[in-house]
């Protein structure tokens, strides 16, 4: 398996453009989970997804940020408009939610990252 | 709500030395504990984890923790410190139930000299 994809691996964009993150989970995941890394914040879950469902989107920053997952194999992560604050690196994590031998809580694989700078 | 503190931000070790990061906890039940490592550019790796039973476990490259329910922590440990090791690391605790999420600790950068 490829693992976890994500595109673009680095985004540069100009305060106030729109920019969209990918994600590709890696197949038969039925969870997929948006963190944000900073220096400042560390890592932070933004918003997961069950079964394409929202689950929790509490981590979402403001109304600037929207996530979707239209079917099992793609998620994107929208900012619109984005800030210079909104610069950091953008991970993706896929986990099968269904239970493994002796395992209640299944691993998280992590994609490599999108690292947006925001000017 | 559940927390993750790593109380130590860089940790610089000599090769070949052992090599302990700390990880303090705060959840009201039982928690399922993780550690991850991310090296330069890359995305986190799994080390190890802890759900229930014996309370030392062991992971990959030759990584091991050790739960210690009276003190909160969940501390990695590795005898024998290789210069590959050198990258940050995160230990996370997850909740029980349905929900899925990890929250992070802020990490341990480890630096490894030759």
């Amino acid at each position: 398996d490829a693992g976890v994809i994500q595109s673009p691996r680095h985004e540069v964009t100009e305060m106030g453009q729109e920019v969209t993150l990918r994600c590709k989970p890696i197949s038969g995941h039925n969870s997929l989970f948006w963190y944000r890394q900073t220096m400042m914040r560390g890592l932070e879950l933004l918003i997961y997804f069950n079964n394409n469902v929202p689950i929790d989107d509490s981590g979402m920053p403001e109304d600037r940020f929207s996530a979707k997952m239209p079917n099992a194999s793609f998620s994107t992560l929208k900012i619109q408009p984005s800030e210079p604050r909104d610069s950091a690196v953008y991970f993706c994590a896929s986990s099968s939610s269904g239970r493994t031998s002796g395992s209640p809580y299944n691993e998280q694989f992590f994609g490599p990252g999108t690292r947006l700078t925001v000017l | 709500a559940q927390s993750v503190t790593q109380p130590d931000i860089h940790i610089t070790v000599s090769e070949g030395a052992s090599l302990e990061l700390r990880c303090n906890y705060s959840y009201g039940a039982t928690p399922y504990l993780f550690w991850y490592v991310q090296s330069p550019g890359q995305g986190l790796q799994l080390l190890l984890k802890y759900f229930s039973g014996d309370t030392l476990v062991q992971g990959i490259k030759g990584f091991e923790a050790e739960f210690k329910r009276s003190q909160s922590s969940f501390n990695l440990r590795k005898p024998s410190v290789h210069w590959s090791d050198a990258a940050e690391y995160f230990c996370a605790v997850g909740r029980s139930g349905s929900a899925r999420q990890l929250t992070f600790g802020s990490g341990t950068q480890l630096t490894v000299l030759p």
